[in-house]
């Protein structure tokens, strides 16, 4: 059973640059969401979904772009990279968006913009 | 805006030891709390889940409990072992179906063989 599957596991990339961070659970979750982790400021929620095709913004949403397309599949896209967005990213699912069930997360995707 | 406070931020206790680990919340109307383990250079696993109509939760040595008159947690670990080392933290759920998790910033525990 593979849960929440994160990639890459480490990036670097230069400002200005975009990518896609790729997150997949093979759980039949309905929600799906994704964190960063700074030193000093904890997690913080960057956008999350609660089924295919509904996705809405977290606290941090600025720079990052989102789609759910398919229960498995929740891709976070870096628009233009900034230093600023230099954090350990996490996806993370649960069965029911209602908070009843246990939040499962990924290994985690540690990106650095220089 | 919510916010959550743990404390201690580190700890370190001798092997055999019971420990208490509390979490804090701004807004004390908290309708689910999740308490965490993450070790380093990994994700979070989902340790202890209090739901809106409960008050405490137990699995193995782990207990957690939630005051929601307060808005305060308290995670209990007995017994400690080495293997318990790692960071712990407390989220929780300020709204009923907003599944927006307010994560504390963690304790750091080290149990000393």
């Amino acid at each position: 059973n593979a849960g929440v599957t994160q990639t890459p596991k480490f990036q670097v990339l230069k400002t200005g640059q975009s990518m896609t961070l790729q997150c997949a659970q093979d759980m039949n979750h309905e929600y799906m969401s994704w964190y960063r982790q700074d030193p000093g400021m904890g997690l913080r929620l960057i956008h999350y979904s609660v089924g295919a095709g509904i996705t809405d913004q977290g606290e941090v949403p600025n720079g990052y772009n989102v789609s759910r397309s398919t229960t498995e599949d929740f891709p976070l896209r870096l628009l233009s990279a900034a230093p600023s967005q230099t954090s350990v990213y996490f996806c993370a699912s649960s069965y029911s968006y209602e908070g009843d069930s246990p939040l499962h997360f990924g290994n985690g995707t540690r990106l650095t913009v220089t | 805006k919510q916010e959550v406070t743990q404390i201690p931020a580190a700890l370190s206790v001798p092997e055999g030891e019971n420990l208490v680990l509390n979490c804090s919340f701004t807004d004390s109307a908290i309708y689910n709390l999740q308490w965490f383990r993450q070790d380093p250079g990994k994700g979070l696993t989902s340790l202890l889940l209090i739901q809106s109509s409960q008050r405490e939760q137990t699995s193995g040595r782990l207990n957690a409990s939630l005051d929601k008159s307060s808005g305060r947690s308290t995670l209990y670990i007995a017994a400690s072992q080495p293997g318990d080392s790692a960071t712990y933290l407390c989220a929780g759920e300020s709204g009923a179906g907003s599944y927006q998790l307010t994560f504390g910033k963690g304790t750091k525990l080290s149990v000393i063989p």
